[in-house]
C-alpha cells in the first residue's frame, strides 16, 4: 500500500476482553515494529520483525501481549485480558531494509480499555 | 541502557522567528543514529531529520538543521522562520545502528507552540 495502514483506528473495549490490533505495512518492506505510546509520553517500545522472524519481543509488557507476523507482511498485535493500564495508542512503523533508517509510521490505533 | 532526554516540556515562537529545541542522550556507543519526528494535532509521527553519529556534518532540511556534539552527547533541532503549520510535539530519538537491538528511544517530546 502507498502508507502503513492500521485498523482499527479506534477500539474501546472492556477490561478482560482480548483485542486484536492490524498493521499492514508499506508493500515489500522487510521490517515492521510495533510501539506503545500512552497520552503525554513518547512512544515504548513493544517488539519488532524482519520479514517473518522476531528477533525482539522485550519490550512486550507482559506475556498478555503478543505479536505475529506469519508471512513477513500484515502483523498483528493481540492483547488477552485487557486492563486499564494498557489504553494508549498503538503504533506500527515498517522501514524497506532490514534496520532501514527511513521508518515510516502508520497513524495509530487508539486503544482505550474501560 | 542508552536514554533520551527533552529538558523542556513546552517551547513556544514567534512566527516567522527561530527557535531551538534540546535533546541530550546518553549511550556507549559510536555507531548510531539520531531522529527528530514531528507529533502534530493529528497523532501522525512525521521525520523531521536525521543524523548518523559517523558524519560530522550537521544534518540539513529546508527550515530545519540540527546542532550534532557528538561528544557532548547533544543533538538540538533549530527550525527557522517558524510557521504556524510547525506547531506539535517533536520528539527526538536514538537508535543503535549495531547488531540486533534496532530499536528506537525516545525522549518524552516538546510540545512547541507557534505564536501568530
Amino acid at each position: 500500500g502507498a502508507g502503513v495502514s492500521q485498523s482499527p483506528r479506534y477500539k474501546v473495549t472492556k477490561r478482560g476482553q482480548d483485542v486484536t490490533l492490524r498493521c499492514d505495512p508499506i508493500s515489500s518492506h522487510a521490517t515492521l515494529y510495533w510501539y506503545q505510546q500512552a497520552l503525554g509520553q513518547g512512544p515504548e517500545f513493544l517488539t519488532y520483525f524482519n520479514y517473518e522472524a522476531q528477533p525482539d519481543k522485550s519490550g512486550l509488557p507482559s506475556d498478555r501481549f503478543s505479536a505475529e507476523r506469519p508471512e513477513g507482511s500484515i502483523s498483528t498485535l493481540t492483547i488477552q485480558r485487557t486492563e486499564q493500564r494498557d489504553s494508549a495508542m498503538y503504533r506500527c512503523a515498517s522501514s524497506l531494509a532490514p534496520f532501514g533508517n527511513t521508518i515510516y509510521f502508520g497513524e495509530g490505533s487508539w486503544l482505550t480499555v474501560v | 541502557a542508552q536514554t533520551v532526554t527533552q529538558s523542556q516540556p513546552e517551547m513556544s515562537v514567534q512566527e516567522a522567528e527561530t527557535v531551538t529545541l534540546s535533546c541530550t542522550y546518553d549511550t556507549s556507543e559510536s555507531d548510531y543514529y539520531l531522529f527528530w519526528y514531528k507529533q502534530p494535532p493529528s497523532r501522525q509521527m512525521i521525520l523531521v531529520i536525521r543524523q548518523e553519529a559517523y558524519k560530522q556534518q550537521n544534518a540539513t532540511e529546508n527550515r530545519f538543521s540540527v546542532n550534532f556534539q557528538k561528544a557532548a552527547k547533544s543533538f538540538s533541532l533549530k527550525i527557522s522562520d517558524s510557521q504556524l503549520g510547525d506547531a506539535a510535539m517533536y520528539f527526538c530519538a536514538y537508535r543503535s545502528n549495531a547488531g540486533n537491538n534496532r530499536k528506537l528511544i525516545w525522549g518524552l517530546g516538546t510540545s512547541l507552540a507557534v505564536n501568530p
